[in-house]
């Protein structure tokens, strides 16, 4: 089954503490990214990868890391996480529908929250 | 830069009536596409629709149509004969051409819509 997968799907964790959240998908997708969701502001988007060894900052990068070592594998990285990291966090990739249709198909999201 | 604009925060809607949700944007780009997604209570995005800037025909996917008014910059969800498992969070959103590789989609703050039996 083509998916996007994401884990941990919960975490509470403690500020300055290190964690990484892993995203996989399936489908041999050059793009990846990440976004935040937090209420009254949609989605924004954190980093993106256009492929391996390719990553770049989004809207809102200021606390995160990623890396793109490998083709299916795009992580999401938090070196000292503080309260206000404190969101759902969605991993997504694009998929090439008929007509050349690039359409996001998003993960499971990660709930994080940060003492 | 682009902007979508959602200005419905929740809709109330009787069980198999129509809905319509709406949406306009505001982007330079010449071509670009909008979505709609759909967001339960478990918290996934669901990709519903898509229409892309240059299409001639507004977009259906089953009982989904998206009515898309390029001159008046407004593309708005409809859902015919609503579901209780309609009711959701749906977001609003679009992709820029211009963004030199990057797929980003600028998303809207969402209208919750609930469906009342």
């Amino acid at each position: 089954e083509a998916q996007v997968t994401q884990n941990p799907r919960y975490l509470i964790t403690v500020t300055g503490k290190k964690l990484t959240v892993t995203c996989s998908q399936n489908m041999n997708h050059e793009y990846m990214s990440w976004y935040r969701q937090d209420p009254g502001l949609g989605l924004r988007q954190i980093y993106y990868s256009m492929n391996v060894e390719v990553t770049d900052k989004g809207d809102v990068p200021e606390g995160y890391k990623v890396s793109r070592k490998e083709k299916r594998n795009f992580p999401l990285i938090l070196e000292s996480p503080s309260p206000n990291q404190t969101s759902l966090y969605f991993c997504a990739s694009s998929l090439r529908l008929a007509g050349a249709r690039l359409v996001q198909f998003f993960g499971p999201g990660t709930r994080l929250t940060v003492l | 830069a682009q902007k979508i604009t959602q200005t419905q925060p929740g809709m109330f809607v009787q069980e198999k009536e129509a809905v319509t949700l709406d949406c306009t944007y505001d982007t330079s780009d010449p071509s670009y596409g909008l979505f709609w997604y759909k967001q339960p209570s478990s918290g996934e995005m669901i990709f519903l629709i898509y229409q892309g800037s240059y299409d001639q025909q507004n977009a259906t996917e089953g009982r989904y149509s998206l009515n898309f008014q390029k001159a008046r910059k407004s593309a708005n969800l409809v859902i015919s004969a609503s579901q209780l498992g309609d009711s959701a969070m749906y977001f609003c959103a679009m992709r820029g051409d211009s963004n030199f590789g990057n797929e980003k989609l600028t998303f809207g703050t969402g209208t919750r819509l609930t469906i009342i039996p």
